[in-house]
């Protein structure tokens, strides 16, 4: 049963447009939350993060939101770039970190 | 810094065979871990490390084992290959284990194949 999921297996959207990629995870003890970015034949590296006390937390282009009561993470890209283009996994910490299945972002020039 | 460093990249293993994934990070990070990826399963834990001599599993440790005798190096045993072990392995790493201001930081992966 996976406590952190990514409903979305892909998502396409237009250069210069908002990129919104959706988690939802079951377990309110999750403290800490992260997104990862990853491409082809490379790691996971990582983008931005989370505490569970915020309900937001911005870096540049990269905002993401936590709804502690819908139990939803989002990430928001704007303006999104063809150099997005690239798996993106969110992750929830309790004692370690758990990862969802990941998102295929592809921005169309 | 070369970061985590995993070698080989590429591995074709036969059923029963064993072989050592390796693993190196220059970060003095005292945390490490081993992840697998699989197709629509994202990053699951194997093992995982708080620092020199301590290991304990993750969500999925059988047919694993690992050892951690310094800081820098954990590598990850497969015992018996078995066709349910192809898989993209990476190793990660991290001050204190992936808490605020602490996260992880992956190796390029080891992509293994089991036939």
């Amino acid at each position: 049963d996976q406590q952190v999921k990514q409903n979305s297996p892909s998502l396409s959207v237009q250069e210069g447009r908002i990129s919104i990629l959706n988690c939802d995870y079951t377990n309110s003890m999750f403290d800490y939350f992260l997104w990862y970015k990853k491409y082809p034949a490379e790691g996971p590296t990582f983008l931005i993060s989370i505490s569970s006390i915020k309900d937001k937390n911005e870096d540049g282009r990269f905002t993401v939101f936590l709804n502690k009561s819908a139990k939803h993470l989002s990430l928001h890209i704007v303006p999104s770039q063809p150099g997005d283009s690239a798996v993106y996994f969110c992750a929830a910490k309790m004692r370690q970190l758990t990862f969802g299945s990941g998102t295929q972002l592809t921005v169309l020039p | 810094n070369a970061g985590v460093t995993q070698t080989p990249k590429f591995q074709v293993l036969k059923t029963g065979q064993s072989m050592t994934l390796q693993c190196a990070q220059d970060m003095n990070h005292e945390y490490m871990s081993w992840y697998r990826q699989d197709p629509g399963m994202g990053l699951r834990l194997i093992h995982y490390s708080v620092g020199a001599g301590i290991t304990d599993q993750g969500e999925v440790p059988n047919g694993y084992n690992v050892s951690r005798s310094t800081t820098e190096d954990f590598p990850l045993r497969l015992l018996s290959a078995a066709p349910s072990q192809t898989s993209v392995y990476f190793c990660a790493s991290s001050y204190s284990g992936a808490r605020v201001g602490s996260p992880l930081h992956f190796g390029n992966g080891t992509r293994l194949t089991v036939t």
